[in-house]
């Protein structure tokens, strides 16, 4: 089974930062790694698939990167409203794990 | 607009069987999705549990495959999960999901402690 890591679990940045969170998989997982996005009391909101391809209404100062097995969800100007817990998932073969997840939050 | 909304006890006895439904609205459930289960403790991370296809194919995470079904009801437009031999570390937010492959849909969560 593929494991799924995140580190670190917490970060605090200010109202413009860039961030980057990174995930990393316990082996190749080509392109299938998918973001979650969790805020307080919510459910997750999907962001992010194939490894770079922002979902539908997503803001463009969210991207992605990576191959093979090392990954990162970066968000170029950070705002009030991304605070919250982004999770990675790996969708190549099952179990579809997902990784421990990063939260972000404001200094 | 596809909808997942889930149901069933909140309280379940430990060694009991927790039983969860998940309505499907707004596509059929016999189409190319993956039909998943997700939990997430209190003020812990997302655990992915399970999927079932509506073929009958499905998957399910090692640590809980020995305690775990998850099954399609093509007639009802829904799909369960059940949790056998269930204990306090079972208690979680329980969310069932879908998509063709990445989880593009999610229902709202449905709360289930157990405790006697």
């Amino acid at each position: 089974d593929i494991q799924m890591s995140q580190s670190p679990s917490s970060l605090s940045a200010s109202v413009g930062d860039r961030v980057t969170i990174p995930c990393r998989a316990s082996r190749g997982i080509s392109n299938y790694l998918a973001w979650y996005q969790q805020k307080p009391g919510e459910p997750p909101k999907f962001l992010i698939y194939a490894t770079f391809t922002l979902h539908s209404g997503v803001p463009s100062r969210f991207s992605a990167s990576g191959s093979g097995a090392d990954f990162a969800l970066t968000i170029s100007s950070l705002q009030p409203e991304d605070v919250a817990t982004y999770y990675c998932q790996q969708y190549n073969t099952a179990p579809r794990m997902f990784g421990q997840g990063t939260k972000v939050e404001l200094k | 607009q596809v909808q997942l909304q889930e149901s069933g006890p909140g309280l379940v006895k430990p060694s009991g069987t927790l039983s969860l439904t998940c309505a499907v609205s707004g596509t059929s459930i016999g189409n190319s999705n993956w039909w998943t289960w997700v939990r997430q403790p209190p003020g812990k991370g997302l655990e992915w549990i399970g999927e079932a296809y509506h073929n009958g194919i499905t998957n399910y995470s090692p640590s809980l495959m020995s305690r775990v079904t998850i099954s399609v009801d093509k007639s009802k437009n829904q799909f369960s999960l059940r949790l056998s031999s269930v204990t306090a570390a079972d208690t979680a937010m329980y969310y069932c999901a879908t998509g063709y492959d990445v989880l593009d849909i999610w229902g709202q969560g449905t709360m289930v402690i157990v405790s006697s």
